[in-house]
């Protein structure tokens, strides 16, 4: 049982490239959700999902697609590298019951340098 | 949308002593209020939660107490170690009548434990 992976751990990119982070869970989670994580910024919502065929925007979803056509995998797409996507991204899964029965559990994050 | 004020942001405190961190949240109908730890490069990890038909909630030396008429939460953390420290996040969400688990964070606190 992996919990939540995510890949890459580290990546560079130049402006305007495009790339997918990865995110796959084994926990037959319903609910996926994409998170970004910036200094003295908290943790912002991207994009989530609340099973397969279904996602929907978070607080700051501009730039950034998703997919879901599986329970496990829940990719996040950046369409067009910009240096203000510089930034820690979080996947986190959690039961059908949401993330207030059994709490969210978090992949180990993406560190993602724009230049 | 909902909104979520943490305060402090930094807290430092002597090993031993108490620590108390304070959050706000803006939308009446949340229901659900977790916190999370995260460790300098680690993922964030769920360590209380407390819903809202609940005051008060205790967990060996964490504790989170809640104020529904004044939409405020807090989370307590007594006889503090050197392994508390770390940044700590609040968070709220509405769960129920067609919700959409989603979590609203707070900014986060760097509570520093000192020896």
């Amino acid at each position: 049982n992996a919990g939540v992976t995510q890949t890459p751990k580290f990546q560079v990119l130049k402006t305007g490239q495009s790339m997918t982070l990865q995110c796959a869970q084994d926990m037959n989670h319903e609910y996926m959700s994409w998170y970004r994580q910036d200094p003295g910024m908290g943790l912002r919502l991207i994009h989530y999902s609340v099973g397969a065929g279904i996602t929907d925007q978070g607080e700051v979803p501009n730039g950034y697609n998703v997919s879901r056509s599986t329970t496990e995998d829940f990719p996040l797409r950046l369409l067009s590298a910009a240096p203000s996507q510089t930034s820690v991204y979080f996947c986190a899964s959690s039961s059908t019951g949401g993330p207030r029965d059994y709490g969210y559990t978090f992949g180990s994050g993406t560190r993602l340098t724009v230049v | 949308g909902e909104n979520v004020e943490q305060h402090p942001s930094t807290l430092s405190v002597q090993e031993g002593d108490s620590a108390v961190i304070k959050c706000t949240y803006s939308d009446s109908a949340s229901n659900y209020f977790p916190w999370y730890k995260q460790e300098l490069g680690k993922r964030p990890q769920l360590i209380i939660d407390i819903r809202s038909n609940v005051g008060e909630k205790k967990d060996q030396r964490i504790a989170v107490t809640l104020n529904k008429t004044a939409k405020h939460f807090s989370l307590h953390i007594t006889e503090t170690q050197p392994e508390d420290s770390a940044v700590y996040f609040c968070a709220a969400s509405i769960f129920g009548g067609g919700s959409n688990y989603k979590l609203t964070f707070g900014k986060g606190t760097l509570l520093t434990v000192n020896p």
